[in-house]
């Protein structure tokens, strides 16, 4: 699977957008990016996973880069309760995701 | 729609005893899968059930062992417990595993002590 680099940490300010980027300069034609976020103590939470076009849903946006090198993952309105560790993983359609690995992630710190 | 529901929350065990835990998947979706969730370790991959049938493995001992039933429902199951396996562990499950794509949901997790 293709390898995502993230930044250890960022902050955000209440009720700005938040803006998480992902490095996967070695992705293929077939994976998908995901985002999954954790909260402590909790399960990971999934929130968006697009091919090649941008994607949003009610938590989020997903921007890809044409060249599908890197994205960046949105959260329009950040809110304390946003504060968690995001991870960015990058998986092969067709595949089964079954067997996940999560990196170190990008420890994000909404600032009231 | 029901999230992913585990339980037990919080268990405390002692070294020797065995434990069971439950995991209820999302109404549809036939795979659920295992994780374990340490520290040091990460996520790390238990097993795959899909249909009731084990179909991927992770590289734990045999103490670790699973099953699913007809309505998709898992169980998980650590004998003879070690000072090792105290963590978070994780069920997720997904309407096919990944194969269309279709990404995973994860429980809150069972929060195991060993003392």
């Amino acid at each position: 699977d293709a390898k995502t680099t993230q930044p250890p940490s960022m902050d955000c300010a209440e009720g700005r957008a938040a803006n998480l980027p992902c490095n996967h300069s070695t992705i293929s034609g077939n994976e998908y990016v995901y985002w999954y976020r954790q909260i402590h103590s909790q399960g990971p939470q999934y929130i968006i996973h697009g091919l090649k076009n941008n994607e949003t849903n009610e938590m989020a946006s997903l921007i890809i880069t044409e060249d599908r090198k890197s994205s960046t993952l949105i959260l329009p309105h950040a809110t304390l309760r946003d504060t968690a560790v995001y991870y960015c993983i990058v998986r092969p359609m067709g595949g089964s995701n079954y067997k996940l690995t999560f990196g170190k992630g990008t420890l994000l710190t909404v600032n009231p | 729609k029901a999230g992913v529901t585990q339980t037990p929350r919080y268990l405390i065990k002692t070294r020797g005893q065995q434990v069971t835990l439950s995991c209820s998947p999302i109404s549809g979706h036939r795979s659920v899968s295992w994780y374990q969730q340490t520290p040091g370790q990460g996520l790390q991959f238990l097993f795959e059930y899909f249909s009731e049938t084990q179909r991927n493995k992770g590289n734990f001992p045999g103490r670790f062992s699973g099953r699913q039933f007809s309505n998709s429902r898992s169980e998980m199951n650590v004998s003879t417990l070690e000072l090792g396996d105290s963590a978070l562990y994780l069920c997720a499950s997904s309407t096919d595993g990944g194969q269309s794509g279709s990404p995973l949901h994860f429980g809150n997790g069972t929060r195991l002590t060993v003392t």
